[in-house]
Parts: structure tokens; sequence; C-alpha cells
């Protein structure tokens, strides 16, 4: 079993649509949690980090779920900019180490 | 300020050939990584240094070295190449003062192994 898992997509949206991303990790040890966005042939950066009360930044919404340990990030009013593939990013096993999903990616249409 | 820097961009390699993967950045940051990234796999670590002179093994080391001598540049070496070496090669650097752990990656080196 993958440390850190999400659904690969691709989600295909229209633009003002809202969609919602999953993830799973599996070390309940689990520290600090993130997501990424990675644009095609580009490098990853820091989209948000997730608090375990949860967390908003203007559309975006983060969750997490410790007991079911489970993260997710929702999209509202979603942009032909958004298109990219998201990443979940866990911190566990001391500060160095990030394991990153596998990503999700997402493609807004007109 | 440059941020993290990767060259070249693009190589393509004969099997057994050896080369180095450059990574300088200008943060002064302490912790400085290299990953790996794969279709369907997601990034996976190398090997990370917290310091000039040191470093230490990531998830996946086997047929890379690296070293640290100073806190700007982080070359990562492949030492005979093989075709399962065929990817997309991150480096990246994080503040350790900071409590975000943000990490701030190049813009990759896409490497191919023939």
């Amino acid at each position: 079993r993958k440390e850190v898992e999400q659904d690969p997509g691709p989600f295909n949206v229209p633009e003002g649509a809202t969609v919602a991303f999953n993830c799973t990790y599996s070390n309940s040890a689990s520290q600090s949690f993130f997501w990424y966005r990675q644009d095609c042939r580009k490098e990853p950066k820091l989209l948000m980090s997730v608090y375990s009360s949860g967390n908003e930044d203007g559309r975006f919404t983060a969750q997490l779920n410790r007991a079911s340990q489970y993260i997710s990030l929702l999209i509202r009013d979603s942009k032909l900019s958004d298109s990219a593939t998201y990443l979940c990013v866990v911190r566990a096993g001391g500060y160095n180490k990030l394991i990153f999903g596998a990503g999700t990616r997402l493609a807004v249409h007109p | 300020n440059a941020g993290v820097t990767q060259t070249p961009k693009f190589q393509v390699l004969k099997t057994g050939q050896s080369m180095t993967l450059q990574c300088a950045q200008d943060m002064n940051h302490e912790y400085m990584s290299w990953y790996r990234q794969d279709p369907g796999m997601g990034l996976r670590l190398i090997h990370y240094s917290v310091g000039a002179g040191i470093t230490d093994q990531g998830e996946v080391p086997n047929g890379y070295n690296v070293s640290r001598s100073t806190t700007e540049d982080f070359p990562l070496r492949l030492l005979s190449a093989a075709p399962s070496q065929t990817s997309v090669y991150f480096c990246a650097s994080r503040d350790t003062t900071s409590k975000s752990y943000e990490q701030y990656f190049g813009p990759g080196t896409r490497l191919t192994v023939t």
C-alpha cells in the first residue's frame, strides 16, 4: 500500500464547477499535511498547508480528518487557470521526510 | 533572488555514462534535497542534506551520490547511468527555521538514459 494515495483523475470539469479531491495516508503518526500544485512540466509549488481545524484560502478549502487519515481539497468556482496536478503531501518520521502522493490531475474547460 | 536553479534542463545519456546534475539556491536554506518524479509514482526522495558537510540517504539512493561543500550547492552525481534512471529530477530547499515546512523546488532536469 502506498503511504499517500490519491485518485489520479483526470477530473474534467466546466468553469464555475466545484470539485473535490481526496487523499488518504497510512502513517497515523504523520504530523503535517499540505497540498502542492504542479503545472504541466513545471516544478511543484505549495498551494496550502492543511490544519486540523480545516482552513480556507479564497476559493480553496482544505480539511483534515485524523481519525480516518484522510485529507481533502475543495475548489469552488473553478477557473481555467486551476488546471494542474494537485499533490497531497504528508510529513512523517522526522522533519526531513515529506511523502508525496502521485497527484490528481484537474482539467477545467470553458 | 533566483531561488533554486538547476542545470541542465535536459540531458540524454548512454547506459554506463556518468554525469552531475547541478543545484544551487540563494536563499541561505540549510535543508536541501533531491527527488525523482516518475509517472504514477509521485516524487521520491533520493538524498538530502541538513547543512554543509552533512548528507543522508532518502528512499531511493542507489546509483546516486551527493555532496554538500557549501550551503548554496547540492550536486547529484549519477555514477553509471541506467535506463531505470530515466526520470525528471527536482532539487528543493527549505528554511529549517520556518514552521511552514514549505519546500522550494527548482525547475527540474529531464534525463533520458538510452
